[in-house]
């Protein structure tokens, strides 16, 4: 079946620097969908990409779409106390498949 | 705040018993998902509706069920509980039933089976 994974699975970020991190899929992806979910919250939905090679920023966050269709990166720079939480990717291939998340913490 | 309305928040209960969460979906919104959420776990699907009718299933135990009003909330009933369905359940809806829509998530239910 369809899997979605995700590296890293943690991820701790000194506040200032950069990281990212990845999604990749066993199968050609429809469309890819990225959630936020914030400690002790809810996902909340970031952003779709559709188009092979796609890229999308929202302020200091650049979402990628790989050409393949199969992959997929977020990557924060300057990264704030308020990029706490877990990033969830989700790929559709006849249905939407989370991956496992990746979980950020933040040294201040 | 999504518009998803999840109750209750909190469920602790005892193995072998049965409860039942309860999703109102945002205004407008047909379709209703439920996902469960265990400790470091991604969120596994496990059903949908849309409008009434299931729409798709996914790793949802047959202890389970759940169903879709025609006031278009939804129930999800855990029975026979064990300790493993410990979990955050978490219930989302979409206007349509098209896959590529983003979903909308209720703030989850936390069920603690003792």
């Amino acid at each position: 079946g369809q899997q979605v994974m995700q590296i890293p699975q943690y991820q701790h970020v000194q506040e200032g620097e950069d990281f990212t991190t990845y999604c990749n899929s066993s199968t050609t992806l429809s469309n890819i969908q990225w959630y936020k979910q914030r400690p002790g919250g809810h996902p909340v939905f970031l952003i779709q990409l559709v188009k092979s090679g796609e890229v999308k920023k929202q302020k200091r966050l650049t979402f990628q779409f790989g050409e393949a269709k199969k992959n997929s990166s977020l990557h924060i720079t300057a990264t704030q106390t308020t990029d706490v939480g877990t990033y969830f990717c989700a790929g559709l291939h006849y249905k939407l498949s989370f991956g496992a998340g990746t979980t950020v913490t933040v040294r201040a | 705040d999504s518009g998803v309305t999840q109750t209750p928040k909190h469920l602790i209960t005892a193995t072998g018993q049965r409860v039942t969460l309860r999703c109102s979906p945002r205004s407008g919104d047909l379709s209703v998902y439920w996902y469960q959420q265990s400790l470091d776990q991604g969120l596994q699907f496990l059903i949908q509706y849309y409008n009434g009718e299931e729409r798709a299933k996914g790793n949802i135990l047959e202890r389970f069920s759940a169903q879709q009003f025609p006031d278009l909330h939804s129930e999800l009933n855990l029975s026979s509980l064990e300790l493993g369905d410990s979990a955050l359940y978490f219930c989302a809806s979409s206007f349509g039933t098209a896959a590529d829509e983003k979903l909308f998530f209720g703030s989850g239910t936390q069920l603690s089976v003792l």
